[in-house]
């Protein structure tokens, strides 16, 4: 299993960028790298997906250096609303079933005034 | 479109009861999955389904039991309800093949279960 490891929790002010680390040592040749969000009382939400290099959307970046070891979250100027916790998953290794369906504990972020 | 639908959103059981959490997406995907997520902590895989008809274990099966009743609809069923299985319990679907590397998962909403 392609294992993860995340800060517990971190602590931001509006308008800051936060970068989340995760890292992933064991990860297979074929895994992708997918972080999620989840908002208290709901269920988990899809940010950003990728393999490597780096990937931009209208939410957040995803940088991965070239040996995939790690992966770094990136939330450019966030709000209040950013408050929530993320996840990162890392997989799937061509023999797993469900590797990749994995969530760790996640990293929970507070955003304040 | 609602996306993926869960029933009920709370419910609370005595030990021994049985019951179905009910699941339903509209989005036509092909896979299914049920979680537990407990206080603090990250979710649990407990089933699921790569294609009507079929369903798999996942990390945390004992004490479930599902059924795939059609491409829509994925149910999970506490056949006698514990202390243990409280928690709060989300449906996902995904338009991908299970462990394609490409799958992103969409969640409902969750249904929380207390177990008395």
């Amino acid at each position: 299993l392609a294992k993860t490891t995340q800060p517990i929790s971190m602590d931001s002010y509006e308008g800051q960028e936060v970068n989340i680390t995760c890292s992933h040592n064991n990860i297979a040749t074929n895994d992708y790298i997918t972080w999620y969000q989840q908002f208290p009382s709901q269920g988990p939400r899809f940010i950003i997906q990728g393999y490597k290099t780096k990937v931009t959307n209208e939410v957040a970046s995803l940088f991965i250096p070239a040996d995939r070891k790690s992966s770094t979250l990136s939330l450019p100027r966030v709000s209040l609303s950013d408050t929530a916790v993320y996840y990162c998953l890392v997989g799937p290794a061509l023999s797993g079933g469900y590797n990749k369906l994995i969530f760790g504990a996640g990293t929970r972020l507070a955003v304040h005034p | 479109n609602a996306g993926v639908t869960q029933t009920p959103k709370f419910q609370v059981l005595k030990t021994g009861q049985s019951m179905t959490l009910q699941c339903a997406q509209d989005m036509n995907h092909n896979s299914m999955y049920w979680y537990r997520q407990d206080p603090g902590m990250g979710l649990r895989l407990i089933y699921y389904s790569a294609s009507e008809g079929t369903t798999d274990k996942g990390e945390v099966p004992n004490g479930y039991n599902v059924s795939r009743l059609n491409k829509r609809e994925f149910s999970l069923r506490l056949e006698s309800a514990a202390p243990s299985q409280t928690s709060v319990y989300f449906c996902a679907s995904s338009m991908y093949n299970v462990g394609d590397p490409n799958e992103k998962l969409f969640f409902g909403s969750g249904t929380q279960l207390s177990v008395l």
